[in-house]
């Protein structure tokens, strides 16, 4: 089955502690991005990466880190979490068409509370 | 800079029609998604228009004017289990990003 998951679904942790939340896709998608999600501000994208290697900020990078060394695999790593990141967080992964993105496929999303 | 609007929140009755705006201003812009979502899940892909005109997709039809920088989203027949939020988001030329609106949500009520 074509899917995007995430692991954990959900974490509660606290300050400080480093933490990563892993990303795969089935799909082959060159495309992979984090987002999270908050009330009253909708998606907002976090890092995404167009193909192994090449990662780039999105629009809230700020304490958040990635990689992607293995097409099927984008790890969002925090590596002091404050509680400004408590959020709901989801990868989503998409094919390359013509040097642009095509439908985004979502994982389940990962409930995270730091404290 | 790039900003998308949609209405906050929407109310219909099963069995009628809705339909849900969403009206963007970027530069660049290549073309415009249509998610839907429910509570706590993750959005899945309803359309995706490129040039103007309607899409119809079952009960289902986006309508893009790249002029007006105007889209909708029509949900015809309305369910029960159509009340979820819908996200409008557009991808543009000179960036990599799908950007998105902050989404409409939307109860039916029987």
């Amino acid at each position: 089955e074509a899917q995007v998951t995430q692991n954990p679904r959900y974490l509660i942790t606290v300050t400080g502690k480093k933490l990563t939340v892993t990303c795969s896709q089935n799909m082959n998608h060159e495309y992979m991005s984090w987002y999270r999600q908050d009330p009253g501000l909708g998606l907002r994208q976090i890092y995404y990466s167009m193909n192994v290697e090449v990662t780039d900020k999105g629009d809230v990078p700020e304490g958040y880190k990635v990689s992607r060394k293995e097409k099927r695999n984008f790890p969002l790593i925090l590596e002091s979490p404050s509680p400004n990141q408590t959020s709901l967080y989801f990868c989503a992964s998409s094919l390359v068409g013509d040097g642009l993105q095509e439908t985004q496929y979502f994982g389940p999303g990962t409930r995270l509370l730091v404290l | 800079g790039q900003n998308i609007d949609q209405p906050t929140e929407m109310t219909a009755t099963e069995g009628a029609i809705v339909q849900i705006n969403c009206t963007y201003q970027t530069s660049g812009f290549n073309g415009l998604f249509w998610y839907q979502q429910h509570a706590g899940e993750a959005p899945t892909f309803l359309s995706y228009n490129v040039l103007d005109g309607l899409e119809e997709k079952g009960r289902f039809s986006s309508f893009l004017s790249r002029s007006k920088g105007y889209s909708y989203l029509l949900l015809k027949e309305l369910q029960m289990k159509d009340s979820a939020s819908y996200l409008c988001a557009v991808t543009t030329y000179n960036t990599d990003k799908l950007i998105f609106g902050t989404g409409t949500r939307l109860q039916v009520f029987p």
